[in-house]
């Protein structure tokens, strides 16, 4: 199985940072790499696909790169309704693993 | 928008069984596969089983205290609805379950509307 792992597990970062999370799977992936975005109490929501395409809907200021191996989402000008924990997911083979997660915090 | 909504959750003894169906409307649901993923209390989030939009081939995890063999996927385009029987249930089984449509490149679209269902194994 591809095993995925993500850094920082948390980060606290104030409203209009920039915000990098890293994502690593344990064998190349290609792009087949998404990136999702849940708030507490509520189902997942994908933002990214394809390691660097936004899904419909997801403000610009939400963006993905990388390929093979790792993988960044970064978030520009972070605005209030951005806290919450993001989690990559690879779709290269089954099982399709999730990451950790990283949880972004108010500072 | 499509809209699924999952059902059938609910508190279950170790041992047990128990099926839970997704209803799915708003968009061509016998053209997408669809996906359960499900997550422990506290826990991140765990993809479980795909099943193609067919109803074959079906693809289940496969890691330690894994549902293959005891959780089976299915379909039934006619009623626009996707169903996970779950056997031998277990506490770790523990967990909020959402279905999902797989979108391209194997991504998985969750309703952001819905809460998932949640199946509680205790005795």
């Amino acid at each position: 199985d591809i095993q995925m792992t993500q850094s920082p597990s948390s980060l606290s970062a104030s409203v209009g940072d920039r915000v990098t999370i890293t994502c690593r799977a344990s064998q190349i992936i290609s792009t087949y790499l998404n990136w999702y975005q849940q708030k507490p109490g509520k189902a997942p929501k994908l933002l990214i696909y394809a390691a660097s395409s936004l899904q419909s809907g997801v403000p610009s200021r939400f963006s993905g790169s990388g390929s093979a191996t790792e993988f960044t989402l970064t978030i520009t000008d972070l605005q209030p309704e951005d806290f919450a924990i993001y989690y990559c997911q690879q779709s290269y083979s089954t099982p399709r693993t999730f990451g950790p997660g990283t949880r972004v915090d108010i500072k | 928008q499509g809209r699924l909504v999952e059902s059938g959750g609910g508190l279950v003894k170790p041992g047990g069984s128990l099926r839970l169906s997704c209803a799915a409307s708003g968009f061509i649901f016998s053209d997408y596969y669809m996906n359960w993923v499900r997550q422990a209390p506290g826990k991140g989030l765990e993809w479980i089983a795909y099943i193609s939009s067919s109803g074959s081939p079906t693809f289940y995890a496969e890691y330690a205290d894994s549902v293959r063999g005891r959780f089976t996927i299915s379909r039934d385009n006619a009623r626009s609805s996707l169903y996970l029987q779950m056997d031998s249930v277990r506490a770790e089984d523990t967990a909020v379950y959402y279905c999902a449509t797989e979108q391209d490149y194997g991504a998985v679209d969750f309703d952001s509307r819905g809460q998932g269902t949640l199946v509680s194994v205790s005795s």
